[in-house]
Order: structure tokens, then sequence, then C-alpha cells
């Protein structure tokens, strides 16, 4: 079955540690995002994937990075510059349509993991 | 810019009436506009999606979403609401060719018995 897979579902963090949250998607989509939600804000974007090697920041990108070495993992590393990171992680994905916008690309609606949620001990 | 406002925070039901969430938005250009739900401690499923066809849309589960562009509204209808329903609801809009996808805050909808 095609999906999106993150690991692990549970991760506690102590203070001043890094952690690497797995992102993986056997869809064939291009685009890969990280959202962060936190009781009653909704998704925030962190960073986002348009194509292997490549990524861009989101809205609230500090203290987060990523990498894009393959097209089916999107990993997230939460450093220790992110001051509040206790939250539920969500990893999303979405196919390419075709052109877009002022040249961009278009895309489908997103498809999401089960989550990970981070304690920070 | 980009903007979607959930009327309420928490709606509560009993089973067997009718559900409405409601949901406006603000957007410069067509948008194309979703419903998602979500179970606790799980991810984002899909529920219904607008873009640019019907204006009235067909979900899972016996949802459907009508877009009104007069009143910039996608609300979330059931005519009658099953226990299962209970869950948190988001709506959420792009810019039609667009790439970035913003989310409400969410309506948690609770079910009586």
């Amino acid at each position: 079955d095609g999906g999106i897979t993150q690991s692990p579902k549970y991760l506690f963090r102590k203070e001043g540690q890094n952690v690497t949250l797995s992102c993986e998607q056997n869809l064939n989509h291009d685009a890969m995002y990280w959202y962060r939600q936190d009781p009653g804000q909704g998704l925030r974007l962190i960073y986002y994937s348009q194509i292997v090697n490549d990524f861009q920041k989101g809205d609230i990108a500090e203290g987060y990075s990523v990498s894009r070495e393959k097209k089916e993992s999107f990993p997230l590393t939460v450093t220790s510059a992110q001051k509040n990171p206790t939250a539920f992680y969500l990893c999303a994905s979405s196919s390419r349509t075709g052109p877009g916008l002022a040249g961009g690309e278009a895309y489908n609606e997103q498809f999401f993991g089960p989550g990970t949620r981070l304690t920070v001990l | 810019a980009q903007s979607v406002t959930q009327l309420g925070s928490h709606v509560s039901v009993s089973e067997g009436a009718l559900v409405l969430l409601r949901c406006n938005y603000s957007s410069s250009v067509p948008p194309y506009l979703f419903w998602y739900v979500q179970y606790p401690n799980q991810g984002l499923q899909l529920l219904l999606k607008y873009t640019s066809a019907a204006t009235l849309v067909k979900g899972i589960n016996g949802f459907e979403a009508e877009f009104k562009k007069s009143e910039t509204s996608f609300h979330l209808t059931k005519p009658s609401a099953h226990m299962s329903d209970a869950a948190e609801y988001f709506c959420a809009v792009r810019k039609a060719g667009g790439f970035k996808t913003i989310f409400g805050a969410g309506t948690r909808l609770f079910v009586k018995a």
C-alpha cells in the first residue's frame, strides 16, 4: 500500500539534544512538507521541498533543519536552538500536476503521515 | 494573501443531528479549498476538495461542502451525525495553480449520544 510513514510515533528529548524525525513516502510524490501542530493553532509550515536536494523555509523554520537526498525521504532535525519543541509533528507530500502560477509548479492536495509526538523532558 | 477562518473552535451536536462546520476564506485569486479530518494522535485525512468544478462537493463519510463565492465560504455539512464523526476538522485554502496551503485553526466536533 502506498502511503507516508513517520517514525518514531513518540519521541522524548532532553534539553540541549538534537533529534531527528523520519518521514518516508512511497507515493512517488515530488513535494514534501513538515508541519508543527500545537493545540488551537492549526498547522504551521516548518520546511518544504519540491525537488531532491532543494528545500525552502516555511513560516517557523528557526531551530529546525531538513535534508532531501532522496525523493522518498525528508527527515526533520529538531535542534537545541528550538526553544519550545514539544509539539505534534506532521509530514505531508503531494504530487505535481504541471505548470502553475508565475512560472511555478501546481500541486495536488497533500497527503499526511500519522505524526510524531515530541516531548522535551 | 490568503487566509482561512473557522468559526467556532468547538461544536457539539447530538447523534443524528445536522453537522455544520463553518469556514470562510480570503483569496485574491480563485482558490482551491479543502476539508481534512484528524482523529486523536493521527495525521490528517482528506474529506473533500473544491478545485473550480462543481460548487457542491461530496466527500467521504457522508460529508459535503458548498463553495459560495459571494459569501467567501466553504462550510462543511453532514445530514446526520454519528459518534464516529467526533474528531477535529480543518479547512484549508490554496491558490489555484499555487503551492502553499494555508490551514485554519481547526474545529473540534463533539457528538453526544
